[in-house]
């Protein structure tokens, strides 16, 4: 049972224009999200979370909404860059049974084409 | 600053055999965790630990062993690697398991394991 989905395998856009990329959930005990960016040969890194008190959390470029009734986060990159070009994983927390698991969608790669 | 180091980089093994993938982290973090990341699959949690001496199953947890004597290292042991073991192996670590409270999770570079 997928709880965190990513539905959009791959995603292209032109530089300088918006990227948004999409995420799923099925457990309503979840109550911190994060997105993570992944280049190839490396481990994933933080990028930005957001709180489940909250439905919109900004970093830079970077933007993540949460839709809680609907089970669903996105995270937008305005403007898109070259260097953006990776895998993003979201990922969920929380509830009881998830004590001390983070729970990770299936990826989104990224390519922003110049 | 290491954050968190895993080795090795690469590894073949063949069915059944053995193995350890080492991990450790310099950060005092007090929670580690293995992830194996698959095609089509994402990230999916293998064991974790909240602390030295205390470790817990994930999602994935069938055909691998992990303890955690100290803060820093968590190795993650094969005993009989089969096919479907075939991954990209990533350790992680944090502060603690609230990850709302500014403590995101740190990767390592991963593991390729491929088992013929």
């Amino acid at each position: 049972d997928q709880q965190v989905k990513q539905n959009s395998p791959s995603l292209s856009v032109q530089e300088g224009r918006i990227s948004i990329l999409n995420c799923d959930y099925t457990n309503s005990m979840f109550d911190y999200f994060l997105w993570y960016k992944k280049y190839p040969a490396e481990g994933p890194t933080f990028l930005i979370s957001i709180s489940s008190i909250k439905d919109k959390n900004e970093d830079g470029r970077f933007t993540v909404f949460l839709n809680k009734s609907a089970k669903h986060l996105s995270l937008h990159i305005v403007p898109s860059q070259p260097g953006d070009s990776a895998v993003y994983f979201c990922a969920a927390s929380g509830g009881s049974s998830n004590t001390g698991k983070l729970i990770f969608g299936q990826g989104t790669t990224l390519q922003v084409k110049p | 600053n290491a954050g968190v180091t895993q080795t090795p980089k690469f590894q073949v093994l063949k069915t059944g055999q053995s193995m350890t993938l080492q991990c450790a982290q310099d950060m005092n973090h007090e929670y580690m965790s293995w992830y194996r990341q698959d095609p089509g699959m994402g990230l999916r949690l293998i064991h974790y630990s909240v602390g030295a001496g205390i470790t817990d199953q994930g999602e994935v947890p069938n055909g691998y062993n992990v303890s955690r004597s100290t803060t820093e290292d968590f190795p993650l042991r094969l005993l009989s690697a089969a096919p479907s073991q075939t991954s990209v192996y990533f350790c992680a670590s944090s502060y603690s398991i609230g990850y709302s409270y500014n403590s995101p999770l740190h990767f390592g570079n991963g593991t390729r394991l491929t088992v013929t």
